[in-house]
């Protein structure tokens, strides 16, 4: 079992639409989450760090369940430049990337 | 924030050949990681650089493929030595903003032939 999985992917939606990212983790010692965003052929960035309490950033929002060891992301009203990839990112002393979950928001 | 200066950005390199990959920090970091992403995949760390001692590597990789310096606190490089197809792949070297926010370099491209 890998330590952190994401859905397949990819996810290819329209403009406005909703999309929801889902990610389970295997370390229930993990101590933080983060979900980041990677353009094509650029460098992973921070989108947001994920809390049990969840939290929000303007139209994205990220819930952890640390009973389930389940993180989310859910973007709402999506634009053409969310189109990229999305890592799910586990700290348990080290930084374990998901494999990632690819987005392309359609006109 | 950190900002990492990473280069090359690409390379095409002969098999059998090393090439050294370098990273430039605006400011001293304890640690710095390297990364490997390969094509379609997600990024699996290397090892990490300390300065003033040797580096710590994960399970499957070994100092003699990936030789890693640390001179000081803004500065490491990567070799990937002995180069074969299987090593064509995305490079990239990351620092930790006090154990939350990881940093990335703009990562090396390496294609070997």
């Amino acid at each position: 079992r890998k330590e952190v999985e994401q859905d397949p992917g990819p996810f290819n939606v329209p403009e406005g639409a909703t999309v929801a990212f889902n990610c389970t983790y295997s370390n229930s010692a993990s101590q933080s989450f983060f979900w980041y965003r990677q353009d094509c052929r650029k460098e992973p960035k921070l989108l947001m760090s994920v809390y049990s309490s969840g939290n929000e950033d303007g139209r994205f929002t990220a819930q952890l369940n640390r009973a389930s060891q389940y993180i989310s992301l859910l973007i709402r009203d999506s634009k053409l430049s969310d189109s990229a990839t999305y890592l799910c990112v586990v700290r348990g002393g080290k930084l374990i990337f998901g494999q990632g979950t690819e987005l392309s928001v359609k006109p | 924030s950190a900002v990492i200066s990473q280069k090359p950005s690409r390379d095409i390199c002969q098999r059998g050949t090393s090439l050294t990959i370098q990273c430039q920090v605006d400011s001293q970091v304890t640690m710095m990681f390297w990364y490997r992403q390969q094509p379609g995949q997600s990024l699996t760390l290397i090892a990490t650089a300390n300065q003033g001692s040797e580096a710590t590597y994960e399970s499957g990789f070994v100092i003699d493929k990936f030789p890693i310096s640390r001179p000081n606190l803004t500065f490491s490089t990567l070799t990937v030595s002995n180069m074969s197809p299987e090593d064509s792949s995305i490079y990239l070297c990351s620092v930790d903003s006090g154990g939350t926010e990881a940093f990335f370099g703009q990562g090396t491209r390496l294609t070997v032939v």
